[in-house]
């Protein structure tokens, strides 16, 4: 069975840190996929990343970076220089290309304050 | 292009009452989620549906809870009778299928907040 775990329930940080969510995740295929989602007080889920597991090039995105091991399982994400607008909660989750294609097991989330 | 769309945002009712939500897919997407999230579970996976299909219902809390998607461009939740535990805010997505693309992130429907009195 396919599980994602985000440890860190809650990430409190000074505006200008660097602060790295992470990501760890289980499951027995060998093709499946990874994703980043955003959660802001807003409350509407925002897609941020995907990744396949064929493809562990870490990925750069202004202030935003995905590090993929697959010798790890992990999938974290590295917010360079935090802002206020930053503080969210955010959630790793991992489809498989199975019998359950199209479905997305999503972690508990990791809330993220950014203080100014 | 619209995003998903969700019906009502805000939903107030009384324990007993029947509410029903309702969610408008992305156009071309051939994959709907309901999810329900609490500070106590998290976001939950309550049913999935594909072409119009239902997947995987194993979500679903229990028979109050049912599901429908009578075409591609429209599917429904139901709460009959509500309860007070199922104060929530309920989320539909919708995506690509695996088989169409490469890409099957989900796109996330504003919410519909419910509380249940």
């Amino acid at each position: 069975a396919q599980k994602v775990t985000q440890a860190q329930t809650e990430i409190s940080v000074v505006e200008k840190e660097d602060v790295t969510l992470d990501c760890v995740y289980e499951t027995r295929d060998t093709t499946y996929y990874l994703f980043w989602y955003k959660q802001p007080p807003s409350g509407e889920l925002v897609f941020l990343i995907r990744r396949n597991s064929f493809d562990e090039q870490n990925e750069i995105s202004g202030r935003y970076s995905w590090n993929f091991q697959k010798s790890t399982s992990s999938f974290n994400f590295t917010i360079t220089a935090s802002q206020v607008v930053d503080s969210a909660v955010y959630f790793c989750a991992l489809s498989e290309a199975g019998n359950n294609a199209g479905k997305s097991t999503f972690g508990d989330g990791t809330t993220l304050t950014v203080k100014p | 292009d619209a995003g998903v769309i969700q019906s009502p945002r805000h939903e107030v009712t009384e324990m007993g009452q029947e509410v029903t939500l309702r969610c408008k897919p992305i156009s071309g997407h051939d994959y709907l989620f309901w999810y329900r999230q609490t500070m106590m579970r998290g976001l939950e996976l309550l049913i999935y549906f594909n072409n119009n299909v239902p997947i995987d219902d194993s979500g679903m809390p229990e028979d109050r809870f049912s599901a429908k998607m009578p075409n591609a461009s429209f599917s429904t939740l139901k709460i009959q009778p509500s309860e007070p535990r199922d104060s929530a805010v309920y989320f539909c997505a919708s995506s690509f299928g695996l088989a169409v693309s490469s890409y099957n992130e989900q796109f996330f429907g504003p919410g519909t907040r419910l509380t249940v009195l």
